[in-house]
C-alpha cells in the first residue's frame, strides 16, 4: 500500500464550482499534515497546513480525520489561478516529508 | 521576501560524472532538505541536515550521494558518479525548525539532465 495515496485525476472544473480532494495515508504515527500546489515544472509551494480541528484560509479548508487517515481539500469559487497539482504531504517524522504524488486540477473558463 | 536559491537551474553530465548542485537555504534557517522530483512521478525524501550532519536520509541516498555546508550559507549535495536514472528535478528546502509552523521552503530546483 502506498503511504501516501491520491486521485492522479485531471479533475476538470468550471471556473467558480466547488472542488474537493482526498488523500489517504497508511501511517498512523504520522505527525502532521500539509497540502503543496505544484504549479508545471516549479517547485512546490506550502498551500496550507492541515489541523485536527480542521482549517480554513480564504476559499480553501482542509480537514483531519485520523481515524480513518486521510486529509481533504476543499477549493471554493475556483479560479482560473487554481489551476495546479496538489500534492498531499504527510510528516512522518521530525525530517521527513512524505508526498502523494499529487492530484492534478484544471480550471475550465 | 526571503527566499532559497539553487544553483544551476539545469545541469546536463555525462554518465559517471560527478556533479554538485548548490543551494543556499534562507539565512536564519537550521534544517535543510534535498528532495528529487523525476519527471511526472512524485517528490521524495533524499535527506535532512541539522547541525552540520545528517540527520536522516533515505534509501535512495545511497553511497554515491553526500552533502556538505562548506560555508555558512551554501547547502550542497553531491553525486560522485551520475547514472541515467540520477536525471531529475532536485529540490532544496530549509526550514527554522522541526514543528508543523516551521514550513519546508522550497527553491526552483536544479533540473539534472544525465546522458
Amino acid at each position: 500500500r502506498k503511504e501516501v495515496e491520491q486521485d492522479p485525476g485531471p479533475f476538470n472544473v468550471p471556473e467558480g464550482a466547488t472542488v474537493a480532494f482526498n488523500c489517504t495515508y497508511s501511517n498512523s504515527a504520522s505527525q502532521s499534515f500539509f497540502w503543496y500546489r505544484q504549479d508545471c515544472r516549479k517547485e512546490p509551494k506550502l498551500l496550507m497546513s492541515v489541523y485536527s480541528s480542521g482549517n480554513e484560509d480564504g476559499r480553501f479548508t482542509a480537514q483531519l480525520n485520523r481515524a480513518s487517515q486521510y486529509i481533504s481539500l476543499l477549493i471554493r469559487d475556483s479560479k482560473l489561478s487554481d489551476s495546479a497539482t496538489y500534492l498531499c504531504v504527510v510528516n512522518l517524522s521530525n525530517y521527513q516529508l512524505i508526498w502523494g504524488a499529487g492530484t492534478k486540477l484544471i480550471i475550465k473558463p | 521576501e526571503p527566499e532559497v536559491t539553487q544553483t544551476p537551474s539545469h545541469q546536463v553530465t555525462q554518465m559517471g560524472q560527478e556533479v554538485i548542485l548548490r543551494c543556499v537555504p534562507i539565512s536564519n534557517h537550521l534544517y535543510f532538505y534535498w528532495y528529487r522530483q523525476i519527471l511526472g512521478q512524485k517528490v521524495e525524501f533524499l535527506v535532512s541536515f541539522y547541525n552540520n550532519e545528517i540527520s536522516e536520509k533515505s534509501e535512495i541516498f545511497d553511497d554515491q550521494f553526500s552533502v556538505e555546508r562548506p560555508d555558512g550559507s551554501n547547502f550542497t549535495l553531491k553525486i560522485r558518479s551520475t547514472k541515467l536514472e540520477d536525471s531529475a528535478m532536485y529540490f532544496c528546502a530549509s526550514s527554522w525548525g522541526l514543528d508543523q509552523v516551521d514550513t519546508q521552503y522550497f527553491g526552483p530546483g536544479t533540473r539534472l539532465t544525465v546522458l
